[in-house]
């Protein structure tokens, strides 16, 4: 069965760092792949996803992520962060044939001034 | 504006009590899903509903009942059999994109927070 991983559980930077989540996937077939993002009490939003093609894939709020098959990864990056991405981010695998999504534990990401 | 509601946004009860959380979509989406969400555990899957009237459980299913009498509702209740209800439900859909290779992203409600005491 596939699964996700995301590595660390917190993150924090400072404003205007890079902001750099890990997600590693295990999948038999080539994977869909998805980033999602929560904001407290809400629900998910569609960051990010990779299908096919293009290897780098660029989101909303200026996140791109980059599909490496070697690697079996799929890491979530924004050059300079802001206040306003403080909140928790899901990294999602969907196998080809099925409608299922099978979603990492998350990622807080904390940004302090 | 299309999108899916979930209602309440927060609802008590007491433990032995059957509840019955809302979902509505207006996307014109084929299938709809239900996850429970808790801390430090991301989400998992309750159950989901590729067409009417047909409904699959997911991974977490013992506790809980669903019909899909609609294609726009796909409500969940919450019996007394399932041992800690207290938790976060997300309701979500997707329909079929990208011509010969769907990716049925899923598209999310803003979610019920349940609390049994």
């Amino acid at each position: 069965a596939q699964s996700v991983t995301q590595l660390g559980s917190h993150v924090s930077v400072s404003e205007g760092a890079l902001v750099l989540l890990r997600c590693n996937y295990s999948s038999s077939v080539p994977p869909y792949l998805f980033w999602y993002v929560q904001y407290p009490n809400q629900g998910l939003q569609l960051l990010l996803k990779y299908t096919t093609g293009a290897t780098l894939v660029k989101g909303i709020n200026g996140f791109e992520a980059e599909f490496k098959k070697s690697e079996t990864s799929f890491h979530l990056t924004k050059p300079s962060a802001h206040m306003s991405d403080a909140a928790e981010y899901f990294c999602a695998v969907r196998e080809t044939g099925f409608q299922k999504l099978v979603f990492g534990t998350g990622t807080r990401l904390l940004v302090s001034p | 504006d299309g999108g899916i509601t979930q209602s309440p946004k927060y609802l008590f009860r007491k433990e032995g009590q059957n509840v019955t959380l809302s979902c509505e979509q207006n996307l014109n989406h084929d299938a709809m899903y239900w996850y429970r969400q808790d801390p430090g555990q991301g989400l998992r899957l309750i159950y989901y509903s590729q067409i009417v009237n047909d409904f699959q459980k997911g991974d977490i299913a013992e506790g809980y009942s669903v019909s899909r009498e609609k294609k726009e509702s796909f409500p969940l209740t919450v019996t007394s059999a399932q041992k800690n209800p207290t938790a976060f439900y997300l309701c979500a859909s997707s329909k079929a994109t990208g011509g010969n290779s769907p990716t049925y992203e899923q598209y999310f409600g803003p979610g019920t927070r349940l609390t049994v005491t």
